[in-house]
């Protein structure tokens, strides 16, 4: 039973681009979660995604947004990236259908460096 | 609005010894709760968990944790600490239904041998 897949594993960008990580969530999972995890921090949740649009929204910017495709997988995009935006992204998948959506299961992340 | 806060943001223990890590919440409803690890350069792996029913919660690697609402607490135990344990541990909550995890800042734990 595949878990959830994200990738790249690492990226560097820089300053004023834009990036794009991807998230494949565990078998079976409807819903994809993205949250942000900032050195010696705890992760804060960016925002959720269920049946192709997004159902949530933490206290992020518009310079990110999101997707959800017809498989349940899911994109995070970033534009105009500052320094700031370094940090490991996370995906979270969890299935709202099996009425289980408290217990949302993590990605390995993918690692961000804006320089 | 939810917060967790984790007590110590480093605890070292020996091996052998008592591991004992400390959360407590703040919710205006019944929270579920929730123990991750973070293991270096990995994602999240779920411990344990408390929704509803049974306020002792036993999970994976032999920790358990134990849900007292009048201390507003969710500590989390394992009696004999092992070399494999050093990570990064994470209290997180959420409102009953479909929210959005709120996490604690995290509690590194080491074991010295």
């Amino acid at each position: 039973d595949a878990g959830v897949t994200q990738s790249p594993t690492h990226l560097i960008k820089t300053r004023g681009q834009q990036v794009t990580l991807r998230c494949s969530p565990k078998s079976g999972h409807d819903t994809v979660s993205w949250y942000q995890q900032a050195l010696g921090q705890g992760p804060q949740f960016i925002f959720q995604y269920y049946e192709e649009e997004e159902r949530q929204r933490g206290n992020f910017p518009d310079r990110f947004s999101g997707h959800q495709f017809p498989n349940y997988s899911s994109e995070l995009n970033v534009n105009a990236l500052l320094l700031g935006d370094s940090a490991l992204y996370l995906c979270a998948s969890s299935s709202l259908a099996s009425g289980t959506q408290e217990t949302q299961y993590f990605g390995p992340g993918t690692r961000l460096l804006v320089l | 609005a939810q917060s967790v806060t984790q007590l110590g943001s480093h605890v070292s223990v020996s091996e052998g010894a008592l591991v004992l890590l400390r959360c407590n919440y703040s919710s205006s409803v019944p929270p579920y709760l929730f123990w991750y690890v973070q293991y270096p350069n990995q994602g999240l792996q779920l411990l344990l968990k408390y929704t509803t029913g049974a306020t002792l919660v036993k999970g994976i690697n032999g920790f358990e944790a134990e849900f007292k609402k009048s201390e507003t607490s969710f500590h989390l135990t394992k009696p004999s600490a092992h070399m494999s344990d050093a990570a990064e541990y994470f209290c997180a909550v959420s409102d009953r239904g479909n929210t959005p995890l709120v996490f604690g800042k995290g509690t590194r734990l080491s074991v010295i041998a």
